[in-house]
């Protein structure tokens, strides 16, 4: 079974800063990769995904992230850092032929002025 | 588009009290999805559809019911609310295309005392 780990609870970046989120996978062939946004008392909104391809995928306000097949990871980054950007960030995979996906337990990210 | 509805926005109910969470699509998704969401724990599947009349157990169905009589409507039943009930509940849906891409409605808050 596959299975998502995002090493970190909390991460707290300066505003202007550049950010890196975590997150590694454990499945047997290639991944469908996927970054979800939740603002407080928010559903999730997806921010970008990896299906295939260019490793390195461009999302929505921003964000990328790259797929690193041979450290199974999925990292994702933004090169300046909003207030409007502190909310939990939430990494998961999917498998080919399945209609489910299996979430991390999610990074909360807090921003400084 | 509405996208995905979710009623109630929050709830609290009496210990062996019975619910229906209700969750609508106005995107002829073919999947949906219930998550619910536990403070640090990420997203857990409750129970999936692929279609009309079709259903699926998830990670942790335990509790709960559902049933998904039309595309547009997939509610969610418990029928004796326990404590450990108590979460942030989701549904989301899919297109059978992009069977992975998942849009999340608003979530609903249940306590259960």
């Amino acid at each position: 079974a596959q299975s998502v780990t995002q090493p970190d609870i909390h991460i707290t970046v300066s505003e202007g800063a550049s950010l890196e989120l975590r997150c590694n996978y454990s499945y047997g062939a290639t991944p469908y990769l996927f970054w979800y946004v939740q603002s407080p008392g928010q559903g999730l909104q997806l921010l970008l995904k990896y299906f295939s391809g260019d490793t390195l995928v461009q999302g929505i306000k921003g964000f990328e992230a790259e797929f690193k097949r041979s450290q199974s990871s999925f990292n994702l980054r933004k090169p300046s850092v909003h207030w409007s950007d502190a909310a939990e960030y939430f990494c998961a995979v999917g498998t080919s032929g399945y209609s489910t996906l299996t979430f991390g337990k999610g990074t909360m990210l807090l921003v400084s002025p | 588009n509405a996208g995905v509805t979710q009623t109630p926005k929050f709830r609290i109910l009496k210990i062996g009290q019975s619910m229906t969470l209700q969750c609508a699509q106005d995107m002829n998704h073919n999947y949906m999805y219930w998550y619910r969401q536990d403070p640090g724990m990420g997203l857990k599947l409750i129970y999936y559809s692929v279609g009309a009349g079709i259903t699926d157990k998830g990670e942790v169905p335990n509790g709960y019911n559902v049933s998904r009589s039309t595309t547009e409507d997939f509610p969610l039943r418990l029928e004796l609310a326990a404590p450990s009930q108590t979460s942030v509940y989701f549904c989301a849906s899919s297109y059978l295309g992009r069977r992975e891409t998942q849009y999340f409605g608003p979530g609903t808050r249940l306590l259960v005392l």
